[in-house]
This record gives structure tokens, C-alpha cells and sequence, in this order.
């Protein structure tokens, strides 16, 4: 079945970039998304792209897309303490949504 | 945007009691409705999806349903609790390309 994998870790200093990687399996995904969750609370969708483009950016947020390596990257300009959280990759698949492990984001001051 | 409301949004359960977790959206019609379960510190679990009213699929047996009585209103329900059955149970909506989340019901069996 489908697959999506990302580090389980990440710790980066206040001002620098964060570049989450996550990679998945199913070579038919039309979009492919980035959510946060803050401890407590729901997932906050960020971004998605769709599968035809390569790149999209969102003010401090850019999403890489590599779908020949099937690796999907956000980076995060000038990280911020309100960034730690948990990043979640997905792909969809049809009605349904396939989410990774969840990277933790530590933001060191 | 879509708004996803739950509730309630903790509660603590004794092993063998029934339990009832309600969703409703505002701000689209005809949605796809989820319910994922998370334990803590892990990934989501797909858990039911609903294309449709009283369409019900689910993806992990357990002890464990769902219905849907109506367009936006999505219930999680089970006749008698397990352990197991504790975790953060997150409601989403999708009405287009994008998923919506709530904010999630907390869960303790004890």
C-alpha cells in the first residue's frame, strides 16, 4: 500500500531555515500537503502543491517537489520559536489522505 | 474555509462504557468526512471515512462505528470501551483538494 516516510526529529536555531523532508510511494498522487499540530490541538493545513508543479512558496514557506524521486521538502525561512511543532506530510489517494509519522520541529533560542 | 467543530474535547471513560464523539462542519456542503485516531507521539490512523450520508467505509476493525445522520454531522461511537481504545481522535472534512481538521477530542479510558 501507499507509503509515507519522514525523520522523526529536527532541531534548528531561532533565525535559521528548517528543511523537513518526507518521501512517499505512490507515483499517482494528484496533491501532496504539509500540516502542523501544536501540542494539544488539531492539524492546521499550511500548504499543498499539486503534483504538476515543482515548487510553490508561501511567504516564510517553500515547498519543494521532486516527483521523479518521489521527496517532497519544506523549508521554513528565519524559523521562529512559534514554529515548534509537529510537521505532517500527506499524499492523497483518492477520497483518502495518507499522512507520515510526523517530524518534530525543536526550535533551539 | 471550512470550520470543524467536536466535542467534547477531553474525557475520561471507564474500560466497558459506551462513548460518543460528534462532529459537525459549517462552511461547505457534501463534504467527505474522517476520523482519525492518534496515540501519543504517533502518526494519524485512518479510522472510518463517509462520502455520503449513511455511507460508511472503515479501515481498521475494531470495536468501533461510525454513522452519519446527516450532510455535516459525523459520529464516532462504540458500545463498550477498551484500553486501547484511549487517544487524541481528530474529525477532518474535505470538501475539494484540501483536508480540514477539528480540534480534536482527548480521550482517557481508565
Amino acid at each position: 500500500g501507499e507509503d509515507v516516510e519522514q525523520s522523526l526529529f529536527l532541531s534548528v536555531r531561532e533565525g535559521d531555515s528548517s528543511v523537513i523532508n518526507c518521501t512517499y510511494t505512490d507515483s499517482s498522487s494528484t496533491y501532496l500537503y504539509w500540516y502542523k499540530q501544536e501540542p494539544g490541538a488539531g492539524l492546521q493545513l499550511l500548504t499543498y502543491i499539486f503534483s504538476n508543479m515543482d515548487m510553490k512558496q508561501d511567504q516564510r514557506l517553500t515547498v519543494l517537489l521532486n516527483k521523479k524521486d518521489k521527496h517532497l521538502s519544506l523549508r521554513i525561512a528565519d524559523t521562529q520559536t512559534g514554529d515548534s511543532a509537529i510537521y505532517f506530510c500527506a499524499e492523497r489517494d483518492g477520497q483518502n489522505f495518507v499522512f507520515g509519522p510526523g517530524t518534530r520541529l525543536s526550535v533551539l533560542p | 474555509s471550512q470550520t470543524i467543530h467536536q466535542w467534547p474535547a477531553t474525557l475520561v471513560q471507564p474500560v466497558g462504557s459506551p462513548l460518543s464523539l460528534e462532529c459537525t462542519v459549517e462552511g461547505t456542503s457534501n463534504p467527505n468526512l474522517y476520523w482519525y485516531r492518534q496515540a501519543a507521539g504517533r502518526g494519524l490512523q485512518l479510522l472510518f471515512y463517509s462520502v455520503g450520508i449513511g455511507q460508511i467505509s472503515s479501515e481498521v476493525p475494531q470495536n468501533l462505528s461510525a454513522s452519519r445522520p446527516q450532510d455535516r454531522q459525523f459520529i464516532l461511537s462504540s458500545k463498550k470501551l477498551l484500553l486501547s481504545d484511549s487517544g487524541f481522535y481528530l474529525c477532518a472534512s474535505s470538501g475539494g483538494h484540501e483536508q480540514y481538521f477539528g480540534p480534536g477530542t482527548r480521550l482517557t479510558v481508565t
